[in-house]
């Protein structure tokens, strides 16, 4: 079965630090990988996905992660956060054919003034 | 607007008691599933549907139970047999069941057991 790791369970940020949520997961075929960002009140929405391709994906609000196959890695990047970017984010991953996911436990971020 | 509605948003249940949650979707979307997120574990899932008059169980489904007899309808009953009910369950659709079709949320329901 497969499984996913998110190792940051809380990260603290001043405003216009640089970020960089790591997850990893366990599954040998093709993947489709995504982040999901629950800000606080909202529901959960897409950041940004990966199915093929270039492994540098960029998604909404400046985001961008890359795809290491290697490592079975998909970390999140931003260059510099800001206040609004404080929310809970979830990496998950499904096989090529099957859309049931499988979500890492999220990490919680919180920005600074 | 299409979207994904939940309701309600709060839910108290006496313990023994069946409750059913809602889950509505207007985005014309195959494939339905029903997660519950309790802190510090993410979202798992507890049953999926990939068209109407079908659905499978998740990864945990024991003490709950859904059907699918309409598109855009994907109720979820938690019965008295779940052991841990209290938790957030949100609902999400897909417009497919295939795997690169990203998945849509609602804004979820909160149970808690009086």
């Amino acid at each position: 079965a497969q499984s996913v790791s998110q190792h940051n369970h809380h990260v603290i940020l001043s405003e216009a630090a640089s970020l960089e949520l790591g997850c990893n997961y366990s599954y040998g075929g093709t993947v489709n990988l995504f982040w999901y960002v629950q800000y606080p009140g909202q529901h959960l929405q897409l950041l940004l996905k990966y199915f093929s391709g270039d492994p540098l994906v960029k998604g909404i609000k400046g985001f961008e992660a890359e795809f290491i196959k290697s490592k079975f890695s998909f970390n999140l990047r931003k260059p510099s956060v800001q206040w609004s970017d404080t929310a809970e984010y979830f990496c998950a991953v499904n096989t090529g054919t099957a859309s049931k996911l499988t979500f890492g436990t999220g990490t919680r971020l919180q920005v600074t003034l | 607007d299409g979207g994904i509605t939940q309701s309600p948003k709060y839910l108290f249940r006496k313990e023994g008691q069946n409750v059913t949650l809602s889950c509505e979707q207007n985005l014309n979307h195959d494939a339905m599933y029903w997660y519950r997120q309790d802190p510090g574990q993410g979202l798992r899932l507890i049953y999926y549907s990939q068209i109407v008059n079908d659905f499978q169980k998740g990864d945990i489904a024991e003490g709950y139970s859904v059907s699918r007899e309409k598109k855009e309808s994907f109720p979820l009953t938690v019965t008295s047999a779940q052991k841990n009910p209290t938790a957030f369950y949100l609902c999400a659709s897909s417009i497919t069941v295939s795997g690169n079709q990203p998945q849509h949320f609602g804004d979820g329901t909160r149970l808690s057991i009086l």
